[in-house]
């Protein structure tokens, strides 16, 4: 358990309609982020939040994509009007206590566009 | 920008043998971290060894261990007397002074028993 909760762990979709996902850190972490993983690939940089202040996003993150933490704990990321390569897994990870760089990531959320 | 290039897609070694997994990244920077992370089928990511650019002695974990050379801009990942349980994808990646991860391609690592 690295204190990461995601939700939903896998959502099938069809093309056209939105989608949520939610990450819950179990412990306080003043900073969070997201990614996205594709297939046969590497996890890809879309954000990340201090606190509740977004401070960076991906040109991978389109407008369909929206992000946001409220109250600097859970965060949600919301896929609009979904496309087929949209299909990927989305990674929330927090800092761990140790020395600064290391991640703990939740078990992701996959999503599926037919 | 930096990158991190894993030129092994996949690697088999027999169980209880020793395996080394390629990493090379390109950077301007001088202070940064490297980790290996591994990310077992249907699991979450876990990371495995990190290492920091400013220490010259290799990091080890138990039966894990690193070859860093800053110069060559190399960071191999060696696993030793390999384990069922080791069999996974494991990705190398680079920390930037922003705390943002650059992630390589990843290597499928396959435990033959």
């Amino acid at each position: 358990d690295t204190g990461v909760s995601q939700n939903p762990r896998h959502k099938i979709t069809k093309r056209g309609q939105n989608v949520t996902f939610r990450c819950d850190p179990i412990s306080e972490h003043n900073r969070l982020y997201w990614y996205r993983q594709t297939l046969g690939q590497g996890p890809e940089f879309l954000t990340y939040f201090q606190n509740e202040a977004q401070l960076e996003k991906s040109r991978l993150l389109s407008d369909r994509f929206s992000a946001e933490r409220p109250k600097g704990s859970f965060s949600t990321l919301e896929i609009q009007r979904t496309e087929q390569g949209d299909s990927a897994m989305y990674l929330c990870g927090t800092p761990g206590q140790g020395p600064p760089g290391e991640l703990f990531f939740g078990e992701g959320s996959r999503l599926t566009v037919l | 920008a930096q990158t991190v290039t894993q030129s092994q897609p996949e690697m088999s070694v027999q169980e209880a043998e020793t395996v080394t997994l390629s990493c090379t990244y390109d950077t301007s920077e001088s202070d940064y971290y490297l980790f290996w992370y591994k990310q077992p089928p249907s699991r979450q990511m876990i990371l495995v060894i990190r290492q920091e650019a400013y220490k010259q002695q290799n990091a080890t974990e138990n039966r894990f261990s690193v070859n860093f050379q800053k110069a060559a801009k190399s960071f191999s990942l060696k696993i030793s007397d390999s384990q069922l349980g080791d069999a996974a994808m494991y990705f190398c990646a680079y920390r930037d002074s922003n705390y943002q991860l650059i992630w390589g391609a990843g290597t499928k690592l396959i435990i033959k028993p």
